[in-house]
């Protein structure tokens, strides 16, 4: 089966200025999670879907971070505007129903923020 | 809130020695128990899981995890470690519940000597 597709791979952006990342999970996964991974850390959860509803955005940074999942397919995560230490990795992750089904992450995209 | 707690930032091991990678997690009920590589560059590899049953635990490329409820525990071992393993390593939990994204720990960085 295809895996979690992500894009772009890469991105440079001026800090203030706004960016977006899309997802395209496995076909007929339910669940959908970001990931925020900086350098020398792990990932940590920035939002999760269950189809087109958010089931948990406890740790967004809402005031510049958006996210959403129209159609309970694709997803887009946004940020505006962008700082500095918004520079990391963006993973995005799919499950058939959530934990119980496992979890299969896409390669990422690496933001630099300059 | 549960938390995954890795207390190797590196490791060093010989090649053809064994290795164990230290994961403490705290978490009021059962968990849900991952170890996940990372190598350069790469995107995370499922290595194992942990959901019930048998606490010993057999994961991809030799390696195995053991989990130890009285100590809150769940390290990864592998009896022969090759130049290939290195990498970093992630522990992460999750719950059972509707919100069940990963809870990452800060990673093993493992070298391995010639």
């Amino acid at each position: 089966e295809a895996g979690v597709a992500q894009s772009p791979r890469y991105k440079i952006i001026e800090k203030r200025q706004s960016v977006a990342f899309w997802c395209n999970p496995i076909s007929g996964h339910a669940t959908l999670y970001w990931y925020q991974q900086i350098l020398g850390q792990g990932p940590k959860l920035l939002i999760q879907f269950q189809n087109n509803g958010v089931v948990d955005d406890s740790q967004l940074p809402k005031d510049r971070f958006s996210a959403e999942r129209l159609k309970g397919v694709d997803s887009t995560l946004k940020i505006q505007p962008a700082k500095l230490e918004d520079s990391a990795v963006y993973l995005c992750a799919s499950s058939l129903r959530g934990v119980g089904y496992g979890y299969t992450f896409g390669s990422g995209t690496r933001l630099t923020v300059v | 809130a549960q938390s995954v707690t890795q207390p190797d930032i590196h490791i060093t091991v010989s090649e053809g020695a064994s290795l164990e990678l230290r994961c403490n997690y705290s978490y009021g009920a059962t968990p849900y128990l991952f170890w996940y590589v990372q190598s350069p560059g790469q995107g995370l590899q499922l290595l194992l899981k942990y959901f019930s049953g048998d606490t010993l635990v057999q994961g991809i490329k030799g390696f195995e995890a053991e989990f130890k409820r009285s100590q809150s525990s769940f390290n990864l071992r592998k009896p022969s470690v090759h130049w290939s393993d290195a990498a970093e390593y992630f522990c992460a939990v999750a719950s059972g519940g509707g919100a069940d994204g990963l809870t990452f720990g800060k990673g093993t960085h493992l070298i391995i000597q010639p």
